[in-house]
């Protein structure tokens, strides 16, 4: 069964601040590994997803996320927080077997003026 | 451009009532799911469908039911609504190919009194 852990469920950082959102995941297969951003009352919008090749994945509004098969992680980068970074990241799994995909529970970044 | 529509948007029902939330999805993506996102719980999925006339029960399915009749259209109906129905429920869809990137739409929050 495939499963994500997510460290934190809100992290506060101040803005110009380096972001880092922590995901670990659990999968008996090779995975396929996703970042989603929600604003306040959205639906939820792809960041990046990793599925094979290049570790580093580079997504939108300059975020970024390095699969570690290693340590089983796929943590979330930014280099310097906007305000308008405040939104709630989930980080998700799919193993393809089933055609679905597990999120974590969520982490609700603040960014601090 | 292709999108996922909810309605409605807002919804204040009774204790008992049946209710029908409506997800439209213009894709053409053969898979789709409902979840619930509930403070402390992240996303749970509730149904999901690989195709017309396939339905599957997801890990929080009690009470609630859907029917795919083409592949636009999974509509969520709650049978007897309750009080620990209120949440916001959000549709999504997927391809069916690998790594199955979700799509969401905007949500619908729905009450139970």
């Amino acid at each position: 069964a495939q499963s994500v852990t997510q460290l934190g469920s809100h992290v506060s950082v101040s803005e110009g601040a380096l972001v880092l959102l922590r995901c670990n995941y659990s999968s008996s297969v090779p995975p396929y590994l996703f970042w989603y951003v929600q604003y306040p009352n959205q639906g939820l919008q792809l960041l990046l997803k990793y599925t094979t090749g290049a570790t580093l994945v580079k997504g939108i509004n300059g975020f970024e996320a390095e699969f570690k098969k290693s340590e089983t992680s796929f943590h979330l980068t930014k280099p310097s927080a906007h305000m308008s970074d405040a939104a709630e990241y989930f980080c998700a799994v799919s193993d393809g077997g089933y055609q679905k995909v597990t999120f974590g529970i969520g982490t609700k970044l603040q960014v601090i003026p | 451009d292709a999108e996922i529509t909810q309605s409605p948007r807002h919804k204040i029902t009774e204790t008992g009532r049946q209710v029908t939330l409506a997800c439209h999805q213009t894709w053409n993506h053969n898979n789709m799911f409902w979840y619930r996102q509930d403070l402390g719980h992240g996303l749970r999925l509730i149904h999901y469908s690989y195709g017309v006339q396939d339905t599957n029960k997801g890990e929080v399915s009690d009470g609630y039911s859907v029917s795919r009749s083409n592949t636009e259209d999974l509509p969520l109906t709650l049978e007897s609504a309750a009080s620990s129905q209120t949440s916001v429920y959000f549709c999504a869809s997927s391809e069916g190919l690998a790594p199955y990137t979700q799509y969401f739409g905007p949500g619908t929050r729905l009450t139970v009194l």
